[in-house]
């Protein structure tokens, strides 16, 4: 059985900082992997997706993957007040058709 | 174009009754999938139902059981109510079957509480 794991936090981080959430993965043959962020009482929604190792960049997002290591990270720059949210790492099953969520770290930006 | 949607928003149920929870995929869809996700934890992978058949299931009990009807719509029955169903139940739409690789959308969720 997969298992991805996340430290829970909180994270705090000032605004306009970088924050930086990690995650690591139990499977060596796992070749993608998502960040999804979930504000609180709403549904995660996808905002990074990555499968190759090195870095995968989008606006204020980066995701860095090290498969050797079996680590995915998500780093976030000036980050804003409106980041704070939780933040769930996720890696697909052993058929690739449903998603295995690690339990989130939650992410607070202070202004 | 619609998003996914869910219906009820928010149920209470007591012990040993049974519920049914309802879902829409987003437009040009065909695969429902469906998590529970209890406070503090992510979600977790009930089943996937694609062309109408349960194509896949997670480690839940037979307690769990849904169906999809011609038009993609999904819904997820839960009998025999345990306190510990107490959750978040989503329900994320994708195309093709359900490989991973192709986005699944989240519908808002339907929380349930079981008194």
């Amino acid at each position: 059985q997969k298992e991805v794991e996340q430290n829970s936090g909180p994270l705090s981080v000032p605004e306009g900082a970088i924050a930086s959430l990690n995650c690591t993965y139990s499977d060596r043959v796992s070749q993608s992997f998502f960040w999804y962020r979930q504000y609180s009482g709403k549904s995660p929604e996808l905002i990074m997706s990555i499968y190759s190792n090195g870095d995968k960049e989008d606006g204020r997002f980066t995701a860095q993957l090290n498969k050797a290591s079996q680590y995915v990270s998500l780093l976030i720059r000036d980050s804003q007040p409106s980041d704070s949210a939780t933040y769930l790492c996720a890696v697909p099953n052993q058929a690739g058709t449903a998603l295995i969520f690690g339990k989130g770290t939650t992410l607070s930006v202070s202004s | 174009d619609a998003g996914v949607t869910q219906s009820p928003t928010h149920l209470i149920k007591t012990r040993g009754q049974q519920v049914t929870l309802r879902c829409s995929p987003k437009s040009g869809h065909d695969t429902v999938s469906w998590y529970q996700q209890a406070l503090g934890q992510g979600p977790q992978f009930i089943f996937q139902y694609y062309e109408e058949e349960e194509r896949q299931r997670g480690n839940f009990p037979d307690r769990f059981s849904g169906h999809q009807f011609p038009n993609y719509s999904s819904e997820l029955n839960v009998n025999a109510l345990l306190l510990g169903d107490s959750a978040l139940y989503l329900c994320a739409s994708s195309y093709g079957g359900g490989a991973v690789t192709n986005e699944q959308f989240f519908g808002p969720g339907t929380r349930l509480t079981v008194l």
